[in-house]
């Protein structure tokens, strides 16, 4: 499989639950983020991971806890979220700088569809 | 800090009509800039991108030219078809100082083509 995979494409959950969304780079890279798409709202950068350590965390709530084992995977675990952290949960990834490679450039994954009800 | 201003959508057009979304941006240095692509119910493709003046991004008939003297980033489409319906997003990166580069991105434009 090629590119940025994200599971799961559509989530519904309630305010009480904990639920994990996982995104797999397969392009060699070894920056990862987050981001959140909200309607009517500019894409929003929530988490930056560089070569598995968090180099930015855009002042988040604390029920969002991002999680990065290694330079291809990359996990949002979701706790105790509200109605309005419904949105469409997009994962990207870049060559970090100093590889001498195109470094600006992300690759998006085709997203997480998450409802809290 | 870094911000991109892109045209207030929607825009509707005819099959093989010109397009062109507005894209204009403010930054410090010199970023690279990007156009984005993003279907309905999808993520975002990358559509073309452009990393130093007067370069000129294309693909899939796009063109777009980055203009540091106007600080834009305009993008065209000579004849556009149903299946260019999308939200385009304008988007430029700068490196963050902290081993990233960051992407800001514009609000988006939403494109209809109808037969």
């Amino acid at each position: 499989e090629t590119g940025v995979t994200q599971t799961p494409r559509h989530l519904v959950m309630g305010m009480t639950n904990k639920k994990s969304l996982k995104c797999e780079q397969h392009l060699g890279h070894n920056a990862m983020y987050w981001y959140k798409q909200s309607a009517k709202k500019p894409l929003e950068l929530m988490f930056v991971y560089n070569f598995k350590e968090q180099t930015e965390n855009n002042s988040v709530p604390s029920r969002f806890s991002p999680e990065c084992p290694n330079s291809s995977h990359l996990f949002l675990h979701l706790h105790t979220l509200q109605p309005e952290d419904s949105a469409l949960y997009l994962c990207a990834s870049s060559q970090a700088p100093g590889r001498g490679h195109s470094t600006d450039t992300q690759y998006f994954g085709p997203g997480t569809r998450l409802t809290v009800l | 800090g870094d911000s991109v201003t892109q045209m207030e959508g929607p825009v509707t057009l005819s099959e093989e009509a010109f397009l062109t979304i507005n894209c204009t941006y403010t930054a410090t240095g010199y970023p690279s800039l990007f156009w984005y692509v993003q279907y309905p119910g999808e993520g975002l493709q990358l559509l073309l991108k452009a990393t130093k003046a007067d370069d000129k991004g294309s693909n899939k008939g796009f063109e777009a030219t980055y203009r540091k003297e106007t600080t834009s980033f305009h993008l065209e489409k000579g004849s556009v078809q149903v299946s260019d319906s999308a939200v385009y997003f304008c988007a430029l990166s700068a490196y963050s100082g902290a081993g990233s580069y960051q992407l800001t991105f514009g609000k988006g434009t939403k494109l209809s083509v109808i037969p």
